[in-house]
């Protein structure tokens, strides 16, 4: 069965610092998906990153990078030089292997509440 | 181009009541999952409709239903409410089966139970 693990139910940090939100996942595919999802106050999820199995280079996107370690089973996302705007609740979710004709879920970790304060 | 829609925004219902919830995917988007997730939690797979079938469903029981029109616009139907279905639902729409092609949600609806 696949799971995520999101260990880190709650992050406070001041404005400017940078923050490593982790996730750990488990799952028997040998192809499968990684994601991270935003969830501000509004409610709406926004979509950060797609990671797939097969590739574990690291992102960095503005200030904020993911690092994919097969190894440990972890796709851990960094917020550098965080903002009051980055509160929010983060989502680490994962995606089986498609099969054809089936569909395929995502599963997410518990989420991670960012508070960034001045 | 328009979001992923969804409506109402908010409802509220009492036990043994039925609901209906409704969304409209991104234009050219043919996959539609629902999602619930209760306070505190992460989203729990519900139903995945693609062209029009049912192509996934998670652990839920009978009193869930779903189905997707022509249009690819999708329903969620809810019978015998429980004080436990109180929850955001989140619908998503992606251009293929999900977990190949990115997911985009909706801003959900909110259900209370009473």
């Amino acid at each position: 069965a696949q799971k995520v693990t999101q260990a880190q139910t709650e992050i406070s940090v001041v404005e400017k610092e940078d923050v490593t939100l982790d996730c750990v996942y488990e799952t028997r595919d040998t192809t499968y998906y990684l994601f991270w999802y935003k969830q501000p106050p509004s409610g709406e999820l926004v979509f950060l990153i797609r990671r797939n199995s097969f590739d574990e280079q690291n992102e960095i996107s503005g200030r904020y990078s993911w690092n994919f370690q097969k190894s440990t089973s972890s796709f851990n996302f960094t917020i550098t030089a965080s903002q009051v705007v980055d509160s929010a609740v983060y989502f680490c979710a994962l995606s089986d292997q498609l099969m054809v004709g089936t569909a395929s879920k995502l599963t997410f970790g518990t989420g991670t509440r960012l508070q960034v304060t001045l | 181009d328009a979001g992923v829609t969804q409506s109402p925004t908010h409802l509220i219902k009492t036990r043994g009541q039925h609901v209906t919830l409704r969304c409209s995917p991104i234009s050219g988007h043919k996959s539609v999952s629902w999602y619930q997730q209760v306070l505190g939690q992460g989203p729990q797979f519900i139903f995945q409709y693609y062209e029009k079938e049912e192509r996934g469903r998670g652990n839920f029981p009978d009193r869930f239903s779903a189905r997707q029109f022509p249009n690819y616009s999708s329903e969620l139907n809810v019978n015998a409410l429980l004080l436990g279905d109180s929850a955001l639902y989140l619908c998503a729409s992606s251009l293929g089966l999900a977990g190949v092609t990115e997911q985009f949600f909706g801003p959900g609806t909110r259900l209370t139970v009473l």
